[in-house]
């Protein structure tokens, strides 16, 4: 079945660091794939997307672009903010059902 | 436009009681979703419901749990005979439409405790 394989946090960083958060995926067909952020006591937030391969999701810095050879949604910002301190997840949609598949989320830190 | 409303965002119960979600999706969604999210991970379906179907429910559990969308109303999630292990955050998610390309937009939450 279709499911999403997530970076383990949490994941700690200074301000203006590099960030790289990994996704994998697993589908049968071709998932439209999906970057949610979280904060603390909060819903979870649209953070980009990419509906078929080779597409680049990009928001508030961050990218993710949707390889195909590799099933891989990577999330990368170049240079993150305390503001970013969140729970981001990977999700994947399927074209067939609606259900959403997520990861388990990585817990970002980033110190001043 | 108001974004997914779900109240209450805490609910406290005891072992054997019922608990009611709800959630009232954006206006003009009539796909509502279903997930619970475990501490320390990420969100599991559970339903999808459209206006006074249910969809999918392969992710709900077989008993105790029910969901319901009337046609009027917010979307219901009901559990009944609570038990310590259903203590979660409970997020409800809706949708102009069907298919992947669609965003989900999520409501802030209800975080069930049972005591």
């Amino acid at each position: 079945g279709d499911s999403v394989t997530q970076m383990e946090g949490p994941v700690t960083l200074s301000e203006e660091a590099f960030l790289t958060i990994n996704c994998t995926y697993t589908a049968t067909g071709y998932p439209s794939l999906f970057w949610y952020v979280q904060y603390p006591g909060e819903g979870l937030q649209l953070l980009l997307k990419a509906t078929k391969a080779d597409d680049k999701g990009s928001n508030k810095g961050f990218e993710a672009t949707y390889r195909k050879e590799t099933t891989s949604f990577h999330l990368e910002k170049g240079s993150v903010q305390v503001s970013d301190s969140a729970v981001y997840f990977c999700a994947l949609s399927d074209r067939v059902v609606s259900q959403f598949y997520f990861g388990t989320g990585t817990s970002l830190t980033v110190i001043p | 436009n108001a974004g997914v409303m779900q109240n209450p965002r805490h609910l406290v119960r005891r072992r054997g009681q019922e608990a009611r979600l709800r959630c009232s999706p954006m206006k003009g969604h009539s796909h509502v979703y279903w997930y619970r999210q475990l501490p320390e991970e990420g969100l599991k379906f559970m339903v999808y419901l459209q206006k006074e179907n249910i969809i999918d429910e392969s992710g709900m559990p077989k008993e105790r749990f029910s969901a319901e969308f009337p046609k009027e109303g917010p979307s219901i999630l009901r559990i009944q005979q609570v038990v310590r292990g259903d203590s979660a955050a409970y997020f409800c998610a809706s949708s102009p439409g069907q298919g992947a390309g669609y965003e989900q937009f999520f409501g802030p939450g209800t975080r069930l405790t049972v005591l």
